[in-house]
């Protein structure tokens, strides 16, 4: 158990509707990335949050968007949901903005869209 | 940008035997950090071992070592008697020095043969 909880683990929803999904990082750790896990494009980053605010931004689609709440809790908001949005969706927190330390992965959400 | 890239998308192995995952990648910085992951088919990501740019010696971890050449940007995984709890996805993934997030190379899927 990596100490990052991630809710819910199965979505299954129709093309253009909206989802959330909730990531809880490891006790302490300020930082937290969004990844997505999908067939055909791999492992991708999409969005980093850290203490709150945006640090980085990677192959996110507009449709897209996430935050970061005070007790530092995250959530990413996937609206006008397409076929090709199903995919696995990991939340990594880590302590700090330092590369030394690691990321730790949540266990994922799955999205199927239909 | 940084790129990783495995060449083997799958590789079996006898068990007790050892087996060998290759990795490179792309990168014109000189401080970075590579890891490989292990991804069972619960999905969850696990770190199985780090390695830091700036150490010659390559990381071991129990049953777990590297190979890691910096010059040839090569950075392959070893696994000694293999166990049957060894089998799945591994991903090799680069993390350049500063805030950025993890890139992630398509994975090599290890299947172990009682």
């Amino acid at each position: 158990d990596s100490g990052v909880t991630q809710t819910p683990k199965h979505l299954i929803t129709a093309t253009g509707q909206r989802v959330t999904l909730r990531c809880s990082p490891r006790s302490g750790d300020l930082s937290v990335y969004w990844y997505q896990q999908s067939l055909d494009q791999g492992l991708q980053f999409l969005i980093q949050y850290y203490n709150g605010e945006e640090r980085a931004k990677g192959n996110i689609l507009e449709r897209f968007s996430a935050q970061q709440f005070p007790d530092l809790h995250s959530e990413l908001n996937l609206s006008s949901l397409e076929l090709g949005d199903s995919a696995l969706y990991f939340c990594a927190s880590s302590a700090d903005l330092n590369s030394s330390y690691e990321q730790y992965f949540g266990p994922g959400t799955r999205l199927t869209v239909t | 940008a940084q790129t990783v890239t495995q060449s083997q998308p799958e590789m079996s192995v006898q068990e007790a035997e050892t087996v060998t995952l290759s990795c490179t990648y792309d990168t014109s910085e000189s401080d970075y950090y590579l890891f490989w992951y292990k991804q069972p088919p619960s999905r969850q990501m696990i770190l199985v071992i780090r390695q830091e740019a700036y150490k010659q010696q390559n990381a071991t971890e129990n049953r777990f070592s590297v190979n890691f050449q910096k010059a040839a940007k090569s950075f392959s995984l070893k696994i000694s008697d293999s166990q049957l709890g060894d089998a799945a996805m591994y991903f090799c993934a680069y993390r350049s020095s500063g805030n950025t997030p993890l890139v992630f190379g398509k994975g090599t899927r290890l299947s172990v043969i009682a």
